[in-house]
């Protein structure tokens, strides 16, 4: 069965510190990548996604992310996080032929200290 | 930008009763609409995908008679959950497409079952 895995469960770090949350999938054809984000008490909202073309995709907020296909693996990035980044970090990957069904990692808790 | 609206934001209940939840897509005709779980600190779980106008595709182990869902418009669906009991207690979340990607995400239903 296809799943993805996100390799950190709860990342803490400083304001100005690089971040990069790990994301893997299990699926070896055509895939649809995304990484949304969910802020306390909100809905999920989509940072960044990845259909097809070059495979490093910027996002809002500064954020990026680099589709891997030989490591199915698309790692999310930024150079430089702030407190208001304290949000909890989803991807999920999206298998062609079934009917726009996304499949979620389980979540990565960022925590930004100021 | 698209804006799914979910309703209610919290609810809490008796045993045995049943509670809906609704999920409007506000700006666009959602075609497909995806109902999800999310445990405490866990990921986003695809209960069923629903057509406009035809039955809810429904994951496997999801109770579809417990689940109700129906998706009459291009603008509504709704979640039944019949006879909920405390094992029930969740966070319920919907989303919708109008066939292109991303989907947009509601904001979620907290239920809580007594």
């Amino acid at each position: 069965a296809q799943s993805v895995s996100q390799h950190n469960h709860h990342v803490i770090l400083s304001e100005a510190a690089s971040l990069e949350l790990g994301c893997n999938y299990s699926y070896g054809g055509t895939v649809n990548l995304f990484w949304y984000v969910q802020y306390p008490g909100q809905h999920l909202q989509l940072l960044l996604k990845y259909f097809s073309g070059d495979p490093l995709v910027k996002g809002i907020k500064g954020f990026e992310a680099e589709f891997i296909k030989s490591k199915f693996s698309f790692n999310l990035r930024k150079p430089s996080v702030q407190w208001s980044d304290t949000a909890e970090y989803f991807c999920a990957v999206l298998i062609y032929n079934q009917g726009g069904k996304l499949i979620f990692g389980q979540g990565t808790e960022l925590s930004v200290k100021p | 930008g698209a804006v799914v609206s979910q309703h209610p934001s919290w609810v809490i209940c008796k045993s045995g009763t049943s509670v809906k939840i609704e999920c409007r897509s506000l700006d666009f005709q959602a075609t497909t609409m995806f109902w999800y779980r999310q445990f405490p600190k866990q990921s986003l779980m695809l209960m069923a995908t629903s057509n406009e106008g035809s039955k809810a595709t429904y994951e496997q182990g999801v109770e579809k008679d417990k689940f109700l869902i129906n998706h009459a418009s291009l603008t509504l669906s709704t979640l039944t959950v019949t006879s909920a009991h405390p094992e029930d207690s969740s966070f319920y979340i919907c989303s919708a497409s109008d066939g292109y990607q991303p989907q947009h995400f509601g904001d979620g239903t907290r239920l809580s079952i007594l």
